[in-house]
C-alpha cells in the first residue's frame, strides 16, 4: 500500500482554468504538507496542516486553497491557473514528536503544466 | 528563522569511490532533526538518513554516513563505495517541532562508471 498517494501524477491544463490535486495518507500522521518544486528543483513549503488545522501558509497567492476534510486528506485547489504555476507539487506527511520514526513521507508528486 | 544551505550545486564521483556532500544550517533551536533526502529521476523523495540533534553519535545507514557538527551547524553526507544508482538530487533538510521541513537547494550527484 502506498503511504502517501497523490492524484493525478500529471496534469496539463490551460491558463485560467481551475484544477485540484488530491492527497491521501494512510500512516495515521497528524501533519500534512504541500510543497512546490520549481524548475531548478528548489522545494518550497506552501502549506502545513496539523490535524485538519492550517498551521503554515507561506506567502502563497490566494488562488491556492488547501482543503483538509479529515486528517488523512489534504487537497490543493488552484484557481485561475497561470504559466508560473507550472511545477511539481508534492504532498507529504509526518508525525510530530515521532522520535526515532520522525521523517516526512512524500507522495510521488504531481507535475502540473500550464499552457 | 531556520535556513539550510547546500553550497555544492553539482558533484560527480566515480563508481566505488567516496563523495561528501555539504550542508550547513542556521537555527536558534537546540533540539531538532536533520535529514538527507534523495530524489532520483523518478522524482520520488526518499529518506537516506536521519540525525537527531541531541545525539552526538553520527548516524550511519549502510554506505551512507553523516558528519554532524552541532556547534558549527554542519551536517555533511558521506557516500562510500558509490554506485550508479546513487545518481540523484540530494537534499539536506531541517525539521523542528510540528512546523515544517525546510530544504536546502539540493546537490545534483552524478556517479560515473
Amino acid at each position: 500500500d502506498t503511504a502517501v498517494s497523490q492524484t493525478p501524477k500529471y496534469l496539463v491544463t490551460q491558463m485560467g482554468n481551475d484544477k485540484s490535486i488530491k492527497c491521501e495518507q494512510n500512516l495515521g500522521h497528524d501533519t500534512m504538507y504541500w510543497y512546490k518544486q520549481d524548475s531548478k528543483k528548489f522545494l518550497k513549503i506552501m502549506f502545513s496542516y496539523n490535524n485538519k488545522e492550517l498551521i503554515i501558509n507561506e506567502t502563497v497567492p490566494n488562488r491556492f486553497s488547501p482543503k483538509s476534510p479529515d486528517k488523512a486528506h489534504l487537497n490543493l485547489h488552484i484557481n485561475s491557473l497561470e504559466l508560473g504555476d507550472s511545477a511539481v507539487y508534492f504532498c507529504a506527511s509526518s508525525q510530530p514528536g515521532g522520535g526515532l520514526n520522525t521523517e516526512a513521507f512524500f507522495g510521488q508528486g504531481t507535475r502540473l503544466t500550464v499552457v | 528563522a531556520q535556513t539550510v544551505t547546500q553550497s555544492q550545486p553539482e558533484m560527480s564521483v566515480q563508481e566505488a569511490e567516496t563523495v561528501t556532500l555539504s550542508c550547513t544550517y542556521d537555527t536558534s533551536e537546540s533540539n531538532y532533526y536533520l535529514f538527507w533526502y534523495k530524489q532520483p529521476p523518478s522524482r520520488q523523495m526518499i529518506l537516506v538518513i536521519r540525525q537527531e540533534a541531541y545525539k552526538q553519535q553520527n548516524a550511519t545507514e549502510n554506505r551512507f554516513s553523516v558528519n554532524f557538527q552541532k556547534a558549527a551547524k554542519s551536517f555533511s553526507l558521506k557516500i562510500s563505495d558509490s554506485q550508479l544508482g546513487d545518481t540523484a538530487m540530494y537534499f539536506c533538510a531541517f525539521y523542528y517541532n510540528t512546523d515544517k521541513l525546510i530544504f536546502g537547494t539540493g546537490t545534483r550527484l552524478q556517479v560515473f562508471p
